[in-house]
């Protein structure tokens, strides 16, 4: 499976926008870029995905870097509720593309 | 938005019962999926499931586990004889399609064996 790296942890401020990344630099030219989240005691939860354009949804900000090798999750104004474990995740092209390999994501505490 | 149900939210068991699972997926859904994740641990792939057979499965997925779409609307796993490592949060989830589909998942299980 390609890997992703993303760093373990990640702080921000109530209402500051925050700017998490992503390395894929194996990534195949089919392959989907995916971020999900998990909330304390919760399943993960589905935020954004994009193959090479830049994504915007109610959530979030997606910015996918020109050659593809790495990708930003923007959340604008971070909340309190946004404290979670993001994942960025590839959905591979050549494999059963359902099986969605999680790593250690990264950790966002968002301070009052 | 609609929603995956599992059910029960917990579960405990003796080592050595068997133990079944339960998901409701989202009704137009095509593609179920189980994933578990130990405390403090990674959320790992078991199985996936189309058309009424499993297209992949992990190593953790060995023989004592199984799963199964009774009816058409629920989507099970089984572990026939529970052993202490299982202990897990046990996550269901469901997508119309899989590579440009997003997963929905469930509130979880957690299976505790004692």
């Amino acid at each position: 499976d390609a890997k992703t790296t993303q760093p373990n942890s990640m702080e921000s401020n109530e209402e500051e926008p925050v700017h998490l990344p992503c390395n894929h630099s194996t990534i195949s030219g089919t392959d989907y870029i995916h971020w999900y989240r998990q909330l304390p005691s919760q399943g993960p939860e589905y935020v954004i995905h994009g193959l090479t354009s830049n994504v915007n949804n109610r959530m979030a900000s997606l910015a996918i870097a020109e050659d593809r090798k790495s990708s930003t999750l923007i959340l604008h104004r971070a909340t309190l509720r946004d404290a979670a474990v993001y994942y960025c995740i590839l959905k591979l092209y050549n494999t059963n593309a359902g099986k969605s390999t999680f790593g250690d994501g990264t950790t966002l505490t968002v301070k009052p | 938005e609609p929603e995956v149900t599992q059910t029960p939210s917990h579960q405990v068991t003796q080592m050595g019962q068997e133990v079944i699972l339960h998901c409701v997926p989202i009704s137009n859904h095509l593609y179920f999926y189980w994933y578990r994740q130990i405390l403090g641990q990674k959320v790992e792939f078991l199985v996936s499931f189309y058309n009424n057979e499993i297209s992949e499965k992990s190593e953790i997925f060995d023989d004592q586990f199984s799963v199964e779409r009774p009816d058409g609307s629920n989507f099970t796993l089984k572990i026939r004889s529970t052993k202490l490592e299982d202990s897990a949060m046990y996550f269901c989830a469901s997508s119309y399609e899989t590579l440009n589909e997003k997963l929905f998942f469930g509130s979880g299980t957690q299976l505790s064996v004692l």
